[in-house]
């Protein structure tokens, strides 16, 4: 079954930009990403998916400063123009081969 | 407007059971999976148990395979999670979600003496 693994933490300033990392395990790098926000006290919610060409899904009312991306079996959530209302935790999800997976979440952290 | 509403958890003790229910509405329920994911005090998401939109393909992670039993009733737009044999390790607010793009707000779930 499909393995994510996340960095435990990140951080950035005010306004700058923040890049969370998730790694797919080898033999399931063709599989789809989803990202999911989790605000302090609060359920997930979920932000995007990059789909097969590319194309970002987005979530309702999630802005276009939260984009993804991929590069073989890593693959990115970029926050720009970071806000206070960005601090929380982060995490990917996939799916297939009968089992869901999620990563182990990453805490972004705004200076 | 899509909405999830949790119900059912509360406290239990060890070795009980417990009903949780999803009651969903604003979108056509019976062409979702739909799947309970949960997360333990202080910890992350684990995927729990996922079934099809016409019920008939049902999956469960390892830990919880024999002592939990999905299902929905697609008439009343309804999901079921029927947790039996609760142990410690299964404290958790327990989320119905939308295959992967909508989360409800979480039910908390404690097993303790």
């Amino acid at each position: 079954q499909p393995v994510l693994t996340q960095s435990p933490s990140a951080s950035a300033s005010l306004g700058a930009s923040v890049k969370v990392t998730c790694t797919l395990s080898n033999w399931h790098s063709s599989y789809t990403i989803a990202w999911h926000q989790q605000q302090p006290q609060k359920g997930p919610r979920y932000l995007l998916t990059l789909n097969s060409e590319d194309s970002h899904i987005r979530g309702d009312g999630i802005p276009d400063r939260f984009s993804g991306s991929r590069s073989g079996a890593e693959h990115y959530l970029t926050i720009t123009s970071l806000q206070s209302e960005d601090e929380g935790d982060y995490y990917c999800q996939t799916w297939g081969a009968g089992v869901v997976v999620f990563g182990g979440g990453t805490k972004v952290t705004v200076l | 407007e899509v909405q999830l509403v949790e119900s059912g958890g509360g406290l239990v003790q060890p070795g009980g059971s417990l009903r949780l229910s999803c009651a969903a509405s604003g979108f056509t329920f019976s062409t979702y999976w739909m799947h309970w994911v949960r997360q333990a005090p202080g910890k992350g998401l684990v995927w729990v148990s996922g079934i099809s939109g016409d019920g008939t393909n049902i999956l469960y992670a390892d830990s919880v395979k024999g002592r939990f039993a999905l299902s929905r009733d697609n008439s009343r737009n309804t999901l079921h999670l029927q947790m039996n044999s609760l142990r410690g390790e299964d404290t958790a607010v327990y989320y119905c979600a939308r295959g992967h793009e909508f989360w409800g707000q979480g039910a908390l779930v404690t097993v303790s003496s």
